[in-house]
């Protein structure tokens, strides 16, 4: 069964950086897709960004698009997510998720970071 | 962008009892529809794709159904554990969640 794990979370202060990363592992990490997903408090679940499987294609929300950066290395096994002008409204509990396929749904999530933008 | 509505916000029903919630797409996303479920602490598990299949592991007392902008949930015979947040996610055209529903114990 595939594992995500999630690390790089923590409290910065708004304007600040954060890079997350996402151990995966149990599954052919270079063949899939992946994406961060994040919950904010007391909301629901927001896309927030993907990329495909080689790298070659990287897809962001409108709310993050020029702050944020997903990439993966598939010699590590490792998916990131650096964030950059984090703003108040980016305070969430980040998830990395694999996708079962192209244009496919989330079938593995992580246990989530904890990202809290705060002065 | 397409938008997902859910509906209910809320489903308050007791366990046995039959649970049964709505998504609706602003437009068709075909059958690129999943359902996911989500308890506080833990990760979203995937419950169905394509609308109407269910993931691996999932009960049979989850199904699925519906086509171009309208879909259902069925929870046949709520269990203790089933009471939960469920989110439809739309995978047709980028990536769009619904704002979800949740089932909460009568």
């Amino acid at each position: 069964e595939a594992q995500l794990s999630e690390s790089g979370g923590g409290l910065v202060q708004p304007g600040g950086s954060l890079r997350l990363s996402c151990a995966a592992s149990e599954f052919t990490f270079s063949s899939f897709g992946m994406a961060w997903v994040r919950q904010a408090p007391g909301r629901g679940l927001e896309f927030v960004s993907a990329i495909s499987a080689g790298g070659e294609n990287t897809y962001y929300a409108d709310s993050v698009k020029g702050r944020f950066t997903i990439s993966r290395d598939n010699s590590k096994n490792i998916l990131y997510l650096q964030m950059n002008t984090l703003r108040a409204a980016d305070t969430a509990l980040y998830y990395c998720a694999k996708e079962s396929g192209r244009t496919k749904p989330f079938d593995y999530w992580g246990q989530g970071t904890l990202v809290t933008v705060s002065s | 962008e397409i938008v997902l509505t859910q509906s209910p916000a809320t489903l308050s029903l007791s366990p046995g009892e039959r649970a049964t919630l709505s998504c609706r797409a602003s437009q068709s996303v075909s059958t690129s529809l999943a359902w996911y479920q989500h308890k506080p602490g833990q990760a979203p598990r995937l419950l169905i794709s394509d609308a109407s299949n269910r993931a691996t592991g999932i009960p049979a007392r989850f199904s699925g159904s519906g086509s171009g902008t309208d879909f259902t949930l069925t929870i046949s015979s709520l269990e203790p554990e089933d009471f939960a947040v469920y989110y439809c996610q739309q995978r047709h055209s980028w990536w769009t969640f619904g704002q979800g529903t949740k089932v909460e114990i009568k």
